[in-house]
């Protein structure tokens, strides 16, 4: 599975939008981003997935480059419950049995009032 | 969302014994299913994968008499923590994965060794 880079961490003011970046250089042409975030001491929700096309659901919004070497997630108007360690991970999408998501060291978002 | 439960939720034992954590999918069959471990701090570390009815796969390092796992059931599997000692003290995570391939995480198990 090919690795993610992405900042240590990043503040966002509450209602503003909140942008991730996370680079993946080696990403392979099966491969999905995906996109979880924990909560300090529970364990990671799933937030969004994608392959090429940018994706929107309730959550966040998921931007991918032409290229695939990097993507960005959106949370629109962020809130102080917000505030989690975010992680972006490559690994074989749906219909691909035996992919693995391995967990870099995230991005900590930390929400401000 | 799928929900996947763990049982317990935290955990003191003393040094030397063993320690069962149970992961359950409770509305919905896991054709694979996860273990992680994570240090105060830092990132998941994935320990090994098991499906239903055959041997776990255990990562790299990662001692396979040590941490037992089962995988019974579609929708239970356990890891059994053996002669457990403080440095085994972590929060472990199991995940799900279901028929369409989606993934979802447990609440963790807080395990604590004195």
């Amino acid at each position: 599975d090919a690795k993610t880079t992405q900042p240590p961490s990043m503040d966002c003011a509450e209602g503003r939008a909140a942008n991730l970046p996370c680079n993946h250089s080696t990403i392979s042409g099966n491969e999905y981003v995906y996109w979880y975030r924990q909560i300090h001491s529970q364990g990671p929700q799933y937030i969004i997935h994608g392959l090429k096309n940018n994706e929107t659901n309730e959550m966040a919004s998921l931007i991918i480059t032409e290229d695939r070497k990097s993507s960005t997630l959106i949370l629109p108007h962020a809130t102080l419950r917000d505030t989690a360690v975010y992680y972006c991970i490559v690994r074989v999408g749906p219909g691909n049995q035996g992919g693995k998501l391995i967990f870099g060291q995230g991005t900590e978002l930390s929400v401000k009032p | 969302g799928a929900v996947v439960s763990q049982h317990p939720s935290r955990v003191i034992c003393k040094s030397g014994t063993s320690v069962k954590i149970e992961c359950r999918s409770l509305d919905f069959q896991a054709t694979t299913m996860f273990w992680y471990r994570q240090f105060p701090k830092k990132s998941l570390m994935l320990m090994a994968t098991s499906n239903e009815g055959s041997k776990a796969t255990y990562e790299q390092g990662v001692e396979k008499d040590k941490f037992l796992i089962n995988h019974a059931s579609l929708t239970l599997s356990t890891l059994t923590v053996t002669s457990a000692h403080p440095e085994d003290s972590s929060f472990y995570i199991c995940s799900a994965r279901d028929v369409r391939d989606e993934q979802y995480f447990g609440p963790g198990t807080r395990l604590t060794v004195t």
